[in-house]
């Protein structure tokens, strides 16, 4: 079975500091990773993902997460945070083979204070 | 772009009334799929469906069901709504193939049974 580990619910930090959000997944098989963003009042988006190469995967606003297969982690990180940034973040996993169905955690609410 | 509607952002309900959530994509998604988001419990996996008239149970399907007659369009029916299922409910679509793997969100409906 897999699961998802997001240790943390809120993470309040200042505008332009740097933020690190944490994931860590167990699974008895390999994973596709993903991040997804909600802003307020409106759906999931997909951030980044974690498919294959490189372990390090960015988006177009500046997040970045590393893929570490031996600590089973995949943690978000952006060096200078906007208040536009202000939303809660999920991690999923996907398995490799079999059902197409995406487990989450529990996510984190990302603050960010002006 | 893909696009993934919901029919109504939000809905309020009486205990005992029969609930139905519509949603529709319109990118020839094989996989669709209906969660529920809950404060601290992240997105949890209700019904997934990989194709028409197929539907598979996920995570919490009790007091669920669903229905898939066209490729494009997937329900989520509350037979008998009760006040523990006052919740945000999310739509998603996949494709089943090599690639992304990414699900497309609608932008939810937030469900309350009184």
């Amino acid at each position: 079975a897999q699961s998802v580990t997001q240790l943390d619910s809120q993470v309040p930090v200042f505008e332009e500091a740097p933020v690190e959000l944490r994931c860590n997944y167990s699974s008895s098989v390999s994973v596709y990773l993903f991040w997804y963003v909600q802003y307020p009042n409106q759906g999931l988006q997909l951030l980044l993902k974690y498919l294959s190469g490189s372990t390090l995967v960015e988006s177009i606003n500046g997040f970045e997460a590393e893929f570490n297969k031996s600590q089973t982690s995949f943690h978000l990180r952006k060096p200078s945070v906007h208040i536009s940034d202000t939303a809660e973040y999920f991690c999923a996993v996907l398995k490799r083979t079999g059902a197409n169905n995406l487990f989450f955690g529990t996510g984190t609410r990302l603050t960010v204070i002006p | 772009d893909v696009k993934v509607t919901q029919s109504s952002r939000y809905l309020v309900k009486r205990t005992g009334e029969k609930v139905f959530l519509e949603c529709v994509q319109d990118m020839d998604h094989e996989n669709m799929f209906w969660y529920r988001q809950d404060p601290g419990l992240g997105l949890r996996l209700i019904y997934f469906s990989y194709d028409v008239k197929m539907k598979e149970k996920g995570d919490i399907p009790e007091g669920y069901s669903v229905s898939r007659e066209k490729k494009e369009r997937f329900s989520l029916i509350l037979e008998s709504a009760s006040t523990n299922q006052t919740s945000m409910y999310l739509c998603a679509s996949s494709l089943t193939s090599t690639g992304g793997y990414e699900q497309y969100f609608g932008p939810g409906t937030r469900l309350t049974v009184t």
